[in-house]
């Protein structure tokens, strides 16, 4: 129930592709899902998160679909070029981590953008 | 800006040696936390603090414990490393004004026991 799944674990695109990582969860109580981005040697940072109660938002290339229903999320990264490389973490959350809440990781992607 | 900072970097242990983690940010941060990154495993939570003096359970709580004196500091232990406990550690605070909810990490302490 506490789990998020996320797939595919690694990822490999050519420069100027689409790059898409999806994550699903059970627990029908969160209600935030951000995602992560982590270079080598260091921590992850916030990259784009979304609440249920829109379908989708869009930061630039960055663009999270959101299916309420199917208890699905997805991250696609336009026009993804090699900066992109880096490990991807989706996360849920019943309550935001700014009001103290705790954030369930997936599994990670480890995406690697060809020249 | 130092933001989230963890020392020490690198350790490494032998089986049954105890060793404490220091985890300090400087953001006036009410909730911290600690993460183990592990290969196919994501991050997952151990212990984490809502506030001074006070620690919960995480995910994988076990063979480790914390400590929450004051609020900029966040120290995780382990009494008798296992290795099992061989891992990547991370430390993390939030409390964001703009409500974002966004999560600060630190870079980590890799940490093997052998």
């Amino acid at each position: 129930q506490q789990q998020v799944k996320q797939s595919p674990q690694s990822l490999i695109v050519q420069k100027g592709g689409i790059s898409i990582i999806n994550c699903a969860y059970e627990n029908t109580a969160f209600d935030y899902f951000p995602w992560y981005q982590q270079f080598p040697g260091k921590g992850p940072a916030l990259l784009i998160a979304i609440r249920p109660d829109v379908s989708e938002k869009k930061e630039g290339r960055f663009t999270i679909s959101f299916n309420k229903s199917a208890k699905q999320f997805s991250l696609h990264i336009m026009d993804s070029q090699p900066g992109d490389s880096a490990t991807y973490f989706c996360a849920a959350s019943m309550i935001p981590p700014n009001q103290g809440g705790k954030l369930i990781f997936g599994q990670g992607t480890e995406l690697s953008v060809k020249p | 800006n130092a933001g989230v900072t963890q020392t020490p970097k690198f350790r490494v242990l032998k089986t049954g040696q105890s060793m404490t983690l220091l985890c300090a940010q400087d953001m006036n941060h009410e909730y911290m936390y600690w993460y183990r990154q592990d290969p196919g495993m994501g991050l997952r939570l151990i212990h984490y603090s809502v506030g001074e003096g006070t620690t919960a359970k995480g995910e994988v709580p076990d063979g480790y414990n914390v400590s929450r004196l004051k609020k900029q500091n966040f120290l995780l232990g382990l009494e008798s490393a296992a290795p099992s406990q061989t891992s990547v550690y991370f430390c993390a605070s939030s409390w964001d004004r703009a409500n974002t909810g966004e999560l600060f990490f630190g870079e980590g302490s890799r940490l093997t026991v052998l």
